[in-house]
């Protein structure tokens, strides 16, 4: 079946623009969660869905940092105002359940952000 | 703070010869462990989590609650082993940020040489 989608794979962006990245999850999957890698680093956790309800965004490094997934399936995260920082891959994954973290996650290949 | 430790950046070792990926993290509580795999050009994937005891194309992990480590290892490595491993604690409840979400250590490139 198909898996994690996301869009675009690649995004250019010049510092001050606003950007809006895309995650498909799985469908039927109850747990959507958003990474922030930068080069050499792990992944790092940003935010968490379930179904519709966000309920963690602790780790959203600033007020630039908005996500949504308003119908409970797809998944928008946006930055307002870029800069060069927050240019990084941005990761989605789904899972199955309720146990968010705990469950099996299952990755998008990515979003490249390149903040010029 | 949660910590998640993998000490080498990079490991190279010769085909056949065993493989440790080391691991250590610093919670108060029970994390949930996981290791996840990244091959080149492919997405990040789950290879094994500690709760379901299985080893996945040969790799296993001990978890050390003595001395917090969650190492993998693998006797035989083969060069499709070679990857980015990621050690990734979950713990639940925690609402440091890690509560949800994991918290992946900073990886450890395998490079397995013929």
């Amino acid at each position: 079946g198909a898996g994690v989608s996301q869009s675009p794979r690649y995004k250019v962006a010049k510092r001050g623009q606003d950007v809006a990245l895309r995650c498909d999850p799985i469908s039927g999957h109850v747990s959507l969660f958003w990474y922030q890698q930068a080069l050499g680093q792990g992944p790092e956790f940003l935010t968490y869905f379930q179904n519709e309800a966000q309920l963690d965004k602790s780790g959203l490094p600033s007020d630039r940092f908005f996500a949504e997934r308003p119908e409970g399936s797809v998944s928008t995260l946006k930055i307002q105002r870029t800069q060069q920082e927050d240019s990084a891959v941005y990761l989605c994954a789904s899972s199955a359940r309720l146990a968010g973290g705990s469950d099996t996650q299952y990755f998008g290949p990515g979003t490249r952000l390149t903040v010029l | 703070a949660q910590r998640v430790t993998q000490p080498e950046k990079l490991l190279s070792v010769f085909k056949g010869a065993p493989v440790e990926l080391k691991c250590n993290y610093s919670y108060s509580g029970s994390p949930e462990l996981f290791w996840y795999v990244q091959y080149s050009r492919q997405r990040l994937q789950l290879l094994l989590r500690h709760i379901s005891r299985e080893s996945i194309k040969g790799f296993t992990a001990d978890l050390n609650k003595g001395e917090t480590s969650f190492h993998l290892k693998k006797p035989f490595a083969q060069e499709e082993d070679s990857a980015m491993y990621y050690c990734a604690p979950n713990v639940p409840g925690d609402s440091g940020g890690g509560a949800d979400g994991l918290t992946f250590g900073k990886g450890t490139h395998l490079i397995i040489q013929p």
